[in-house]
């Protein structure tokens, strides 16, 4: 079963805008992960933020986390063709390593 | 190896036939992972090896999943008898100890059951 929920499922943006997309998730987490996926295969590791942090960067991309809301967000900033892609949260519980998905947010860039 | 790689790439079989799937892990690494990716369930947690050891097996979906790992490397998942509703992407991650930390993923092997 899946932890968590993203919204929007779906989101298409011009190339240099900004994306935003949501995930929600249920039970308590050692740490959240963002992958992001092309053409439905492999999943490339994008940011880990642990439960102690409220903000991340890495390079355009942008990480908050709200423990009190059980939510985290996800900026692309000056958003490139090559974003394109589908992209997930993963939460991992304390004392587990599982990693538990979202049903995650397919981005268009638009050239 | 440079990354997680899987093999094969894709595989069609026939309802009722046994499938293996292999994954070989970033060298060095001791922990690895499978997981499924279907479109009604999403991307679900199977089976989880530290060395050689799977300690919770309750991910796999049924009675007709195995995994097994020799000589903490190559992992093997295996399906017997195979259904429809096995159709999915199954993905393999490794990370150099069990820990709470980074999974890198491979390509993935997308298998379908006619």
């Amino acid at each position: 079963s899946q932890q968590g929920e993203e919204d929007p499922q779906a989101l298409s943006i011009q190339e240099g805008e900004n994306a935003t997309m949501n995930c929600s998730y249920k039970t308590s987490i050692n740490n959240l992960q963002w992958y992001r996926q092309n053409s439905g295969r492999g999943l490339v590791h994008l940011i880990l933020i642990r439960s102690n942090e409220r903000e991340k960067h890495s390079g355009r991309l942008r990480v908050t986390l709200d423990t009190s809301k059980k939510s985290s967000s996800l900026l692309i900033t000056a958003s490139r063709a090559a974003d394109t892609a589908s992209y997930f949260c993963a939460t991992v519980p304390p004392n587990d390593y599982k990693l538990s998905f979202g049903a995650g947010t397919t981005v268009t860039v638009r050239a | 190896g440079a990354g997680v790689s899987q093999s094969p790439s894709n595989k069609v079989t026939e309802k009722g036939k046994d499938v293996e799937l292999r994954c070989d892990p970033i060298s060095g690494h001791t922990a690895l992972y499978w997981y499924r990716q279907s479109l009604g369930q999403g991307l679900e947690f199977l089976i989880y090896f530290q060395g050689n050891s799977a300690p919770d097996k309750s991910g796999l979906p049924s009675d007709r999943f195995s995994a097994e790992r020799t000589g903490g490397s190559v992992s093997t998942l295996t399906i017997q008898r195979t259904q429809q509703e096995d159709s999915a992407v199954y993905l393999c991650a490794s990370s150099l100890v069990l820990s709470l930390e980074t999974q890198y993923f491979g390509p993935g092997t997308r298998l379908l059951v006619l």
